[in-house]
């Protein structure tokens, strides 16, 4: 996995507006990306997933972009509010099974 | 349907000390992984069990092991605990099987080791 520092990356936004959470990635042969929020005291909560024969994918108030040619995904939400305030996780699938590489993570701060 | 329940949820050992952490998955889920959760290393895989059987292991050292029940329930433990292990030990299942993974795993709230 990835090594990272004591202090996450912080995304603030208003309440209502839409929300850009950003992941580069490192392993050009994963071929299968995740997103994952974490709230407070909680474990990892899966939002929404994508394959490397899509470059994206829609959900319920969110969707995921893949540019494989930079090996960077994005989080795209729509309409903020505060309950979606968490640190949000990218992950690729290294290999066969569950073997899950997180990316850093990104805290977003929902402000009212 | 209950989540994932992990137990103990806080504990606090010495160092030299071993510890034991149990698992127990969603109902019919028959992969369960485990994942160190640090401040400075973040989210790390720890292994994975499917049907009783390891299938992935990350790079922990040896002092780092699991198992898995035949109904599924897994444990890990650590022995020989240092200050660094101290970590948020998170449990993940999900159904698991052949094919192409699944990355839509359950986690649990985890086990809060503290090691002093």
């Amino acid at each position: 996995g990835e090594s990272v520092g004591l202090h996450l990356p912080t995304l603030s936004v208003q309440e209502g507006d839409n929300s850009i959470i950003n992941c580069a990635y490192s392993n050009s042969a994963s071929d299968y990306f995740i997103w994952y929020k974490q709230e407070s005291g909680k474990g990892p909560q899966f939002i929404i997933d994508i394959r490397s024969n899509m470059d994206k994918r829609q959900g319920q108030r969110v969707t995921v972009l893949l540019n494989k040619t930079v090996k960077h995904l994005s989080l795209q939400i729509a309409a903020t509010q505060p309950g979606d305030s968490a640190v949000y996780f990218c992950a690729e699938i290294e290999e066969y099974g569950n073997k899950l590489v997180f990316g850093a993570g990104t805290i977003l701060r929902v402000k009212s | 349907k209950a989540g994932v329940t992990q137990t103990p949820r806080y504990l606090i050992k010495t160092r030299g000390q071993q510890v034991t952490l149990s698992c127990s998955p969603i109902s019919g889920h028959r992969s369960v992984s485990w994942y160190q959760q640090t401040p400075g290393q973040g989210l790390q895989f720890l292994f994975e069990y499917f049907s009783e059987t390891q299938r992935n292991k990350g790079n922990f050292p040896g002092r780092f092991s699991g198992r898995q029940f035949s109904n599924s329930r897994s444990e890990m433990n650590v022995s020989t605990l240092e200050l660094g292990d101290s970590a948020l030990y998170l449990c993940a299942s999900s159904f698991g099987g052949s094919g192409r993974p699944t990355g839509e795993l359950f986690f649990g709230e985890g086990s809060r080791l503290t090691v002093l």
